[in-house]
């Protein structure tokens, strides 16, 4: 799996957008980028994933460089509640490891009123 | 539509006990993994199990630790006489494909062991 550089923490004032930077500048052409967050003490939440194209859902929007080698999850109104860890991770479609995502250090988005 | 129902939430043994920690994945979901998160550290991968079978298991330690995803019921990961660095929250996840082999994995609310 492509390896990932992410800012161990960040501030962000609620209300306004958390930008979140993710280097992968080794991923592969079939290797998907994938975020998911964790909240102290809860089990790990998905946020969005892609390939390619930029992604939008309900949580966040997912901006992917051209050349892929970096990304960007915003979340565009930050709450006290989006306070958690972020993990930026890419891999291949399948493995002999099924799905199984490899978790780095991530995050740490503080959210402050 | 339950998500991941992983039990007991919370569990104390002492040490050379032996735990058993429960995982239901999501309803239609047949592919099972299981991490473990020491405290203050990362999330690793232990073992990946579809129905009946362990795919990888590259991530469990070699002794004491097994898994099972039986044909009926929930995965279990077993941990025999346990000490006290087994201590960690042991999270289960469930995962089905989206489309084009890209993939979500769904994680229940974790077991925290405790070990005296």
């Amino acid at each position: 799996d492509a390896k990932t550089t992410q800012p161990p923490s960040m501030d962000c004032a609620e209300g306004r957008a958390a930008n979140l930077p993710c280097n992968h500048s080794t991923i592969s052409g079939n290797e998907y980028v994938y975020w998911y967050r964790q909240i102290h003490s809860q089990g790990p939440q998905y946020i969005i994933h892609g390939l390619k194209n930029n992604e939008t859902n309900e949580m966040a929007s997912l901006i992917i460089t051209e050349d892929r080698k970096s990304s960007t999850l915003i979340l565009p109104h930050a709450t006290l509640r989006d306070t958690a860890v972020y993990y930026c991770i890419v891999r291949p479609p399948y493995s002999n490891s099924g799905y199984a995502l490899n978790f780095g250090k991530g995050t740490s988005l503080l959210v402050t009123p | 539509n339950a998500g991941v129902m992983q039990n007991p939430r919370h569990l104390v043994r002492r040490r050379g006990q032996e735990a058993r920690l429960r995982c239901s994945p999501v309803k239609g979901h047949s592919h099972v993994y299981w991490y473990r998160q020491l405290p203050e550290e990362g999330l690793k991968f232990m073992v990946y199990l579809q129905k009946e079978n362990i795919i990888d298991e590259s991530g469990m330690p070699k002794e004491r630790f097994s898994a099972e995803f039986p044909k009926e019921g929930p995965s279990i990961l077993r941990i025999q006489q346990v000490v006290r660095g087994d201590s960690a929250a042991y999270f289960c996840a469930s995962s089905v494909v989206v489309g084009a082999g890209a993939n979500v994995l769904t994680f229940g609310a974790g077991s925290r062991l405790t070990v005296l």
